[in-house]
């Protein structure tokens, strides 16, 4: 079965310390994976997708496709940076048919204290 | 501007009175989808819709039924709420389930 598995309800850091928001998944398949943000009172928005490799907003996450997981870190968190963050998995179904399921994780949130 | 607007934004109702909440984008995605969002249990896709006329179900569809007659619409439908269904409830759209749209929310309660 499909799953993602953010193991961390909330996360409670200092301002200027890295931070590590973990997610595990569970696919046989080739996934895609997206980290997702909700800042308060503001919508869910796409933080970034593996496939991309982009850093947002200084938030870089790598694919660990031995250890199934795709964890969020930034060297070095900001008050701004407090949310609620997502990770999410849809299943690959070849190149160009990627089927319609996202799976989301639980989700974490996130602390930055002064 | 690019949007995805949910209507009504809040809603109080009773057990088994049908209701409708909407979804419209202005975006001309080809993908749009219907989550539900619990404490404790993350947002759960309760349906998708690849295309026009093409909707299945995701991890959480029972109670719930939707229709793709346009390209911009995408209403839930719940034909006889029950108090387990109350939550909160987020449309979304996207040129596929890679990059998606969020609305706003809508918050129901089912008495």
């Amino acid at each position: 079965a499909q799953r993602v598995t953010q193991p961390e309800k909330l996360l409670s850091v200092f301002k200027g310390a890295p931070v590590e928001l973990k997610c595990n998944y569970s696919y046989s398949g080739s996934p895609e994976l997206f980290w997702y943000v909700q800042y308060s009172r503001q919508r869910l928005q796409l933080l970034l997708r593996h496939i991309s490799r982009e850093s947002i907003k200084g938030f870089t996450a790598d694919l660990n496709k031995g250890e199934t997981s795709f964890h969020l870190k930034k060297p070095f968190a900001q008050e701004e940076d407090s949310a609620m963050y997502y990770c999410a998995l849809t299943p690959l179904r070849g190149i160009y048919n990627q089927g319609g399921k996202l799976i989301f994780g639980q989700g974490t949130e996130l602390s930055v204290k002064p | 501007e690019a949007q995805v607007t949910q209507n009504p934004r809040y809603l109080i109702t009773v057990t088994g009175k049908k209701l409708t909440v909407t979804c419209s984008q202005n975006m001309n995605h080809e993908y749009m989808s219907w989550y539900r969002q619990d404490p404790g249990l993350g947002l759960r896709q309760i349906y998708y819709s690849m295309n026009v006329e093409v909707t299945d179900k995701g991890d959480v569809p029972e109670g719930y039924k939707v229709s793709r007659k346009e390209k911009r619409n995408f209403p839930l439908i719940l034909e006889s709420p029950s108090p387990n269904q109350t939550s909160l409830y987020f449309c979304a759209s996207g040129a596929g389930p890679n990059e998606q749209f969020f609305g706003p929310g809508t918050r129901l309660t089912v008495l």
